[in-house]
C-alpha cells in the first residue's frame, strides 16, 4: 500500500524568505500527487496536483511542486512567503489499488514578520 | 454555491451518547468522503460513497455508520461515543471523472468533536 512521509512537522520561516516543504511517497509505480493547504479552523483546499506531463506543477498563491520519480518525492516550494501563508500543508498520494488518497501527517508552516 | 457544509461546528458528547454529523454538498458530486483528523496523524478515511445508495468502509470505520439516500447528503452516525472518537471530522466531495483520484476533493469546514 502507498504511504506518504512529510519529514518536517513544523517549518518556521521569516516573511519574504523562500521555503520548501518536503514530501516523499513509497511507491515508484505511476501515481497522482496532491498538495492541500489548511488555514486555521478551515477545511483543506487544493494547492496543486500532478497527474501526468510536466514534472513542474504550478498552483495557487505562487506555490509550485516538482515531481521527481527517481527520488519518489514531490516537494512544495515558494520563492517568497507571506504572513498569510501560515497554515498546515498536507501532501497526498493516490493509492491506485483502492483509488483513494493517502494523506501525510502535515507540515505546519509558520511565517514570522 | 455553498460548496460542502457541515453541522455542527463543535460538539461535546458524554461517553455512550450518540449523534449524527451532517454533511451536505450542492455541487452535484457523486463521490463523498468522511475523514477524521487527529493531531500529528494526518487524515484517515472513515467511510466513502460513490453515489446515492452506495457506501463503503475506509481505513477506520469502527464505531461509525453512514447512509447516502440522496446525492447531496452524507451523514455520519456515532452510535456509542468513546473518548477515542475525539477528533476533527471532515466531509469532502469530488466529481466523477475517470478514477476518483484524478479529481480534487472539496472539503467542508469540519466538526470538532470531544467525547468526555
Amino acid at each position: 500500500a502507498q504511504s506518504v512521509t512529510q519529514l518536517d512537522s513544523q517549518v518556521p520561516v521569516f516573511e519574504e524568505a523562500p521555503v520548501e516543504l518536503r514530501c516523499n511517497y513509497s511507491s515508484s509505480v505511476s501515481v497522482y500527487l496532491f498538495w492541500y493547504v489548511q488555514y486555521p479552523n478551515q477545511g483543506l483546499q487544493l494547492l496543486l496536483k500532478y497527474l501526468s506531463g510536466s514534472t513542474l506543477v504550478k498552483g495557487i498563491n505562487g506555490f509550485e511542486a516538482e515531481f521527481n520519480k527517481s527520488q519518489t518525492s514531490f516537494h512544495l516550494r515558494k520563492p517568497s512567503v507571506h504572513i498569510s501563508d501560515t497554515a498546515e500543508y498536507f501532501c497526498a498520494v493516490s493509492d491506485r489499488a483502492t483509488d483513494k488518497l493517502i494523506f501525510g501527517t502535515g507540515t505546519r508552516l509558520q511565517v514570522f514578520p | 454555491n455553498a460548496g460542502v457544509t457541515q453541522t455542527p461546528k463543535f460538539r461535546i458528547l458524554k461517553i455512550g451518547q450518540s449523534m449524527t454529523l451532517q454533511c451536505t454538498q450542492d455541487m452535484n458530486h457523486n463521490y463523498m468522503y468522511w475523514y477524521r483528523q487527529d493531531p500529528g496523524m494526518g487524515l484517515k478515511l472513515i467511510y466513502y460513497s460513490v453515489g446515492a445508495g452506495i457506501t463503503d468502509k475506509g481505513e477506520v470505520p469502527n464505531g461509525y455508520n453512514v447512509s447516502r439516500s440522496t446525492t447531496e447528503d452524507f451523514p455520519l452516525r456515532l452510535e456509542l461515543a468513546a473518548p477515542s472518537q475525539t477528533s476533527v471530522y471532515f466531509c469532502a466531495s469530488s466529481p466523477t471523472s475517470g478514477r476518483a483520484t484524478y479529481n480534487e476533493q472539496f472539503f467542508g469546514p469540519g466538526t470538532r468533536l470531544t467525547v468526555l
